[in-house]
């Protein structure tokens, strides 16, 4: 079945210390989005890849980077994470065209000690 | 910017009852999109709605577009403990190749057997 695959599902790591988590997708969709979700809250945009465009939602800390190196894959990176940085973070895909609705990934939870 | 507004926060329901969800907003969109979302997993896609005053069903789900492009709403009959969940709208403009989703709050849908 095409889908989002997240690695890992949860991730610890510790105050400072760079973690990168990954996202693959079979559905072979131009853009590719990554999100942080906290507790009880809605996921919010961090940034998206369009193809190998990259843009930045104005609000994203510099603490958090992306690398896309081919269609499928996309990283994300948390240079010096913080105890804030703690939260679930969603990698989801979609079109460029058409019924651009976007398609989400199980998530990786993130936990900073 | 752009907000949606979902309420109530949570929803407490008995199994076999129906329950209805609304999504408003202050400006408009040109794709509704409801997501579920369990404990741990990323949101799932249960209806996307293109054209205002579209109304599609998937399954015992039904989810309308507003006339006015500012609203939509689901309905769920005959709830099941399976229902159970963060019940996510999102609102999408897409300008160019800027598809980028609004999210409402969440409404939590609790169902007692």
């Amino acid at each position: 079945d095409a889908m989002v695959i997240q690695n890992p599902r949860y991730q610890v790591t510790q105050f400072g210390k760079p973690v990168t988590l990954s996202c693959s997708q079979t559905l072979n969709h131009n853009v590719m989005y990554w999100y942080q979700q906290k507790s009880s809250q809605a996921p919010k945009l961090l940034f998206h890849y369009y193809d190998k465009d990259f843009n930045n939602e104005a609000d994203t800390p510099d603490n958090f980077q992306s690398r896309r190196p081919n269609t499928s894959f996309c990283f994300l990176d948390i240079r010096s994470p913080g105890l804030g940085d703690a939260a679930m973070y969603l990698c989801a895909t979609s079109r460029a065209s058409g019924g651009n609705e976007q398609f989400f990934g199980p998530g990786t939870r993130l936990t900073v000690l | 910017g752009q907000q949606l507004n979902q309420s109530p926060q949570s929803m407490f329901i008995q199994e076999g009852e129906d329950v209805s969800m609304n999504c408003t907003s202050s400006s408009i969109f040109n794709t509704w999109l409801w997501y579920k979302q369990e404990p741990g997993e990323g949101p799932v896609l249960l209806i996307a709605l293109y054209k205002a005053g579209e109304l599609t069903s998937n399954g015992r789900l039904t989810a309308q577009f507003g006339i006015t492009r500012k609203d939509s709403f689901l309905n769920i009959s005959a709830s099941i403990p399976s229902d159970v969940g963060i019940y996510f709208c999102a609102g999408q403009l897409k300008t160019g190749a800027n598809s980028k989703l609004t999210f409402g709050k969440g409404i939590t849908l609790s169902v007692r057997p």
